[in-house]
């Protein structure tokens, strides 16, 4: 069974430019996570998507945002990037939502 | 506020030299408690999920256990492949999974 999937694996961007990230979750799950992890901090709960729709989100701008698709699939959106934007940006899929979620391999953004 | 905490942040050990990694938490409404392992550069692998006060989860050399205050992750006779950081997370009455910031383990052969 192939497991939660990201793109790009890594992203270079400049600060104030856009930045598009990709998720495709395990086949059958309908809830997608999206999380920040900053070098020496945890993880940060970003965005969580089910059946389409934005269920909650953590402290974040709201220059963080994203969708899903009807396929489950999602994107996050940052805009207007910052230094402090930098980051491995971690996808998780869950059958339900309150199930243990399974992560994908990561996005390293780069903001320079 | 939901809160985790883990201890120690960094733990090394000798192969075959059994240990215990703490996470104490804070939480309204307690909707499960997750252990996952995570080498570097990628994401976080899914070890256990454990729900209630008494219950115990194992898997080859780990044993998660769990209080209503602390899990402890016990790892037995490790190997230098357990080596990775270990996370622990909870999920509350926001239904948010909240995270600690993990311990590095470093076994050595």
């Amino acid at each position: 069974e192939a497991g939660v999937t990201q793109s790009p694996t890594h992203l270079i961007k400049t600060r104030g430019q856009q930045a598009t990230l990709r998720c495709s979750p395990i086949s059958g799950h309908t809830s997608v996570y999206w999380y920040q992890q900053a070098l020496g901090l945890g993880l940060q709960f970003l965005l969580w998507y089910d059946e389409g729709e934005e269920r909650n989100r953590g402290n974040f701008p709201p220059r963080f945002s994203g969708r899903q698709f009807p396929n489950y699939s999602s994107e996050l959106n940052v805009n207007a990037l910052e230094l402090e934007d930098s980051a491995l940006y971690l996808c998780a899929s869950s059958l339900v939502q309150d199930h243990e979620q399974y992560f994908g391999p990561g996005t390293r953004l780069t903001v320079t | 506020e939901d809160q985790v905490t883990q201890s120690p942040e960094a733990l090394r050990l000798q192969e075959g030299e059994s240990s215990s990694l703490n996470c104490s938490y804070t939480v309204s409404g307690l909707r499960g408690l997750f252990w996952y392992r995570q080498d570097p550069g990628k994401g976080p692998e899914f070890l256990f999920t454990l729900y209630s006060a008494g219950e115990e989860k194992e898997k080859e050399r780990l044993k998660a256990t769990l209080t209503k205050k602390e899990s402890f992750l016990h790892i037995t006779a490790p190997k230098p492949e357990d080596s990775a950081t270990y996370l622990c997370a909870v999920r509350g009455a926001t239904n948010k999974l909240i995270f600690g910031t993990g311990t590095l383990l470093a076994v050595q052969p």
